[in-house]
């Protein structure tokens, strides 16, 4: 069975920093490209972070780009997200999700069926 | 790209037909979108890819269409467990991607 677990979060002040990880378990975790998402209270999804199978290919949202590191560890079945500079806006839940989805021997990135519980970060004074 | 969806929320009783739309702002490449379901307190869950094809152990009242830049999904007949957000995203071939502002789906 397909397992993701983010942990991390937690209140912290605006400029402050947090570390978010995400332990993958269930399947081959160093196979699958991988997405940081969040979600606002109330508000939809936001895409945060994409990084590739060997982390040579990432991408930001411009919202979080220069604040924001995404890696991974494939060894420990891993996923992180480094915050600083936190902002109030940064406020949500976020999601580790897998970033490739495969049907009909087909494979599809940038979407998903695999996600974590979410872990909630409040950025507060 | 820009998702909008409509309307913000739908108001239907199990057994009806549920009509959801999603507008892009410029023309998704390959028709590389995506339905998801939320239920308060879970994560979105995948419901439809490449604008119209069902995921892994999706019951097929669910139907997704459209091309370019106007998308749809369809429940075709509402079950209890159906009543939840359901939010578009676009997929193109490089990030960015977005999603929309969702749709709720509510009992009458």
């Amino acid at each position: 069975e397909v397992h993701l677990v983010e942990s991390g979060g937690g209140l912290v002040q605006p400029g402050g920093s947090l570390r978010l990880s995400c332990a993958a378990s269930g399947f081959t975790f160093r196979n699958f490209e991988m997405n940081w998402v969040r979600q606002a209270p109330g508000k939809g999804p936001e895409w945060v972070s994409y990084i590739s199978t060997t982390g040579t290919s990432i991408y930001y949202a411009d919202s979080v780009k220069g604040r924001f590191t995404i890696s991974r560890d494939n060894g420990r079945n891993s996923l992180y997200l480094q915050m600083n500079s936190l902002r109030a806006e940064d406020t949500a839940i976020y999601y580790c999700a897998s970033a490739r989805y495969c049907n009909g021997g087909q494979c599809y990135v940038g979407i998903g069926d695999y996600w974590g519980q979410g872990t909630l970060v409040t950025v507060s004074s | 790209i820009v998702l909008t969806q409509s309307p913000g929320t739908l108001s239907l009783s199990p057994g009806e037909r549920a009509t959801l739309s999603c507008r892009a702002s410029q023309s998704v490449t390959s028709d590389k979108l995506a339905w998801y379901q939320q239920k308060p307190g879970q994560a979105p869950r995948l419901l439809i890819y490449g604008a119209s094809s069902r995921a892994t152990d999706i019951p097929d009242r669910f139907i997704g269409t459209g091309s370019g830049t106007d998308f749809s999904l369809t429940i075709s007949r509402l079950e209890p467990e159906d009543f939840a957000v359901y939010y578009c995203q676009q997929y193109v071939p490089s990030p960015p991607w977005t999603f929309g502002q969702g749709t709720r789906v509510e009992i009458k």
